[in-house]
């Protein structure tokens, strides 16, 4: 069964500097990667998604995550942090698309003025 | 513009009391799921629907029901079944069981005095 890892519950970072989000997951077959955000008390919206074809995957509000089958991993990034970037964000995972996403545990993001 | 309608937002019940929580969609789309968010816990599935009259159970559908009659509409009941209901509950739904772009509500928080 697939699975995804989050690390870190809490990443602060200041108002212009680099967002780093890390996700790994587990998957028996060729995985479908997503990342969704979330503000308070909403639902979650789709940032960007990996299913086939080039690896790097750009996503909405300057975000972007590159899919590394050697590491498992599909860490979300931002060159430079603005203060509306401060939201819970939620790696997913699918096998192959076929089964229901699998969320991680959540990543919950400050930014610093 | 089309969506996904969760209602009520908000939920007070009482020990031992079923409770139904609404989840509509405009969107034509086919599958529809149940998610539940603990502070973190991540998103865990309750329930999915590929399709009308026909669903599965997810990770932790003991203590939830579901129907799904019609293809707009796919309400949770929370039984007194259900240790700690005590939570924020998210429909979901995608064009079909196989794209995991999730659309989801904005949410219902239930409450258990």
């Amino acid at each position: 069964a697939q699975s995804v890892t989050q690390l870190g519950s809490h990443v602060s970072v200041s108002e212009g500097a680099l967002v780093l989000l890390r996700c790994n997951y587990s998957s028996s077959v060729p995985p479908y990667l997503f990342w969704y955000v979330q503000y308070p008390n909403q639902g979650l919206q789709l940032l960007l998604k990996y299913t086939t074809g080039a690896t790097l995957v750009k996503g909405i509000n300057g975000f972007e995550a590159e899919f590394k089958k050697s590491e498992t991993s599909f860490h979300l990034t931002k060159p430079s942090a603005h203060m509306s970037d401060a939201a819970e964000y939620f790696c997913a995972v699918s096998d192959l698309g076929n089964t229901p996403l699998v969320f991680g545990k959540g990543t919950r993001l400050s930014v610093i003025a | 513009d089309g969506g996904i309608t969760q209602s009520p937002k908000y939920l007070f019940r009482k020990e031992g009391q079923n409770v139904t929580l609404s989840c509509e969609q405009n969107l034509n789309h086919d599958a529809m799921y149940w998610y539940r968010q603990d502070p973190g816990q991540g998103l865990r599935l309750i329930y999915y629907s590929q399709i009308v009259n026909d669903f599965q159970k997810g990770d932790i559908a003991e203590g939830y029901s579901v129907s799904r009659e019609k293809k707009e509409s796919f309400p949770l009941t929370v039984t007194s079944a259900q240790k700690n209901p005590t939570a924020f509950y998210l429909c979901a739904s995608s064009y079909s069981h196989t794209s995991n772009v999730l659309t989801f509500g904005a949410g219902s928080r239930l409450t258990v005095l």
